[in-house]
């Protein structure tokens, strides 16, 4: 089944914890993008990626980094997490950038 | 720039009525235009893209939606609302040539009463 994987689901963490949040898909796709959503505020672009090796800032990208070694994997990294890191995260791919498919989420709490 | 906006944070309709959910936007050049929904605990799932070819563009489960350049707007409407279609629904932008970046709107929430 062509889909988006990223684990985890849900995590919570204390502030300062490194942790890794991992974005996997089986589609090929050229491009990755991570987002965040938080209420009232839609989805905002953290980081995204059009190929391997190449990736470039979103709109929120202070306190993130990512990796793109493989074409298929694309993890978020949170060096030091802070409770206004605590947010709903989706992972996307898509061939072209015509229409994305998105994973299904993982709910990060930072406490 | 480019912006989204949706009109309606909250839309509530009845089971078998219209149902319409508004959004303009804002763009220099001429944008694709996306509708995602996500159903609760759910990820986005695509319904429908504008992409400059027909301005009345059909999507899945009876969704479609009318793009007008001279009113800057590409609502999202279904003749008949189903119980299922409860969800939060977003309008969504891409510059031109820039696929790599999704604008969302903030999202409409749709609620559907029997």
């Amino acid at each position: 089944e062509a889909q988006v994987t990223q684990n985890p689901r849900y995590l919570i963490t204390v502030t300062g914890k490194k942790l890794t949040v991992t974005c996997s898909q089986n589609m090929n796709h050229e491009y990755m993008s991570w987002y965040r959503q938080d209420p009232g505020l839609g989805l905002r672009q953290i980081y995204y990626s059009m190929n391997v090796e190449v990736t470039d800032k979103g709109d929120v990208p202070e306190g993130y980094k990512v990796s793109r070694k493989e074409k298929r994997n694309f993890p978020l990294i949170l060096e030091s997490p802070s409770p206004n890191q605590t947010s709903l995260y989706f992972c996307a791919s898509s061939p072209t950038g015509d229409g994305y498919t998105f994973g299904s989420g993982t709910r990060l709490t930072v406490v | 720039a480019q912006s989204v906006t949706q009109l309606d944070s909250h839309v509530s309709v009845s089971e078998g009525t219209p149902v319409l959910l508004r959004c303009n936007y804002s763009s220099s050049y001429s944008p694709s235009l996306f509708w995602y929904v996500q159903h609760p605990n759910k990820g986005l799932q695509l319904l429908l893209k504008y992409t400059s070819a027909a301005t009345l563009v059909k999507g899945i489960n009876g969704f479609e939606a009318e793009f007008k350049k001279s009113e800057t707007s590409f609502h999202l409407t279904k003749p008949s609302a189903h119980m299922s279609d409860a969800a939060e629904y977003f309008c969504v932008v891409t510059p031109f040539g820039g696929y790599n970046k999704l604008i969302f709107g903030a999202g409409t929430r749709l609620a559907v009463h029997p």
